[in-house]
């Protein structure tokens, strides 16, 4: 069965400092990877994904992630932060075939909190 | 551009009341989901449908019902509320089960 672990449940750092939330997934098969946002009070929006490729995805807001198959990581940096990137980002790996165990599987969030 | 809808936005029920969560996207995904998200415990899937016609289980299904409508709507009943179901219950839609999946604004929840 697959699993995702995000190793940090809370970042704090001050504005335009760089940022690395980071993600391990577990999983036997190949996997796409995901990185969402969670502003407060509103639904999960899609900031990258892995399919298949290059293993530097970029995304909205100047976001990119980086695919590392021997670390089993999907590391989630921004070189610079702003005040309005203050949200909560969630980790999802699936399975590339999508097999039995193909729904998104989700890490329990990282909040990320951007000081002045 | 209205992705996916959900209604209501907030409700407020008592303990043992009914009621029914309703989702509707507009991209003709197969693959629709429920979740509910409660503080420290990220998403959990309560039930999803695969494709139009087929429901399954998802990690906690106890106290829910689910029914596919059509290919559209995917909607989510509670038929004795209970105080542990106060939550933010979020609808999500994908192309397929292993693709990215498209959220919801959410449905808070109180249970009295």
């Amino acid at each position: 069965a697959q699993s995702v672990t995000q190793l940090d449940s809370q970042v704090p750092v001050f504005e335009e400092a760089p940022v690395e939330l980071r993600c391990n997934y577990s999983s036997s098969v190949s996997v796409y990877l995901f990185w969402y946002v969670q502003y407060p009070n509103q639904g999960l929006q899609l900031l990258l994904k892995y399919l298949s490729g290059s293993t530097l995805v970029k995304g909205i807001n100047g976001f990119e992630a980086e695919f590392n198959k021997s670390q089993t990581s999907f590391h989630l940096r921004k070189p610079s932060v702003h005040i309005s990137d203050t949200a909560e980002y969630f980790c999802a790996v699936s399975d590339e075939d999508g097999g039995s165990q193909g729904n998104l599987i989700f890490g329990k969030g990282t909040k990320l909190s951007v000081k002045p | 551009n209205a992705g996916v809808t959900q209604t209501p936005k907030f409700q407020v029920l008592k303990t043992g009341q009914s009621m029914t969560l309703q989702c509707a996207q507009d991209m003709n995904h197969n693959s629709m989901y429920w979740y509910r998200q409660d503080p420290g415990m990220g998403l959990r899937l309560i039930y999803y449908s695969a494709s139009e016609g087929t429901t399954d289980k998802g990690e906690v299904p106890n106290g829910y019902n689910v029914s596919r409508l059509n290919k559209r709507e995917f909607s989510l009943r509670l038929e004795s509320a209970a105080p542990s179901q106060t939550s933010v219950y979020f609808c999500a839609s994908s192309v397929r089960r292993n693709q990215p999946q498209h959220f919801g604004d959410g449905t808070r929840l109180s249970i009295l």
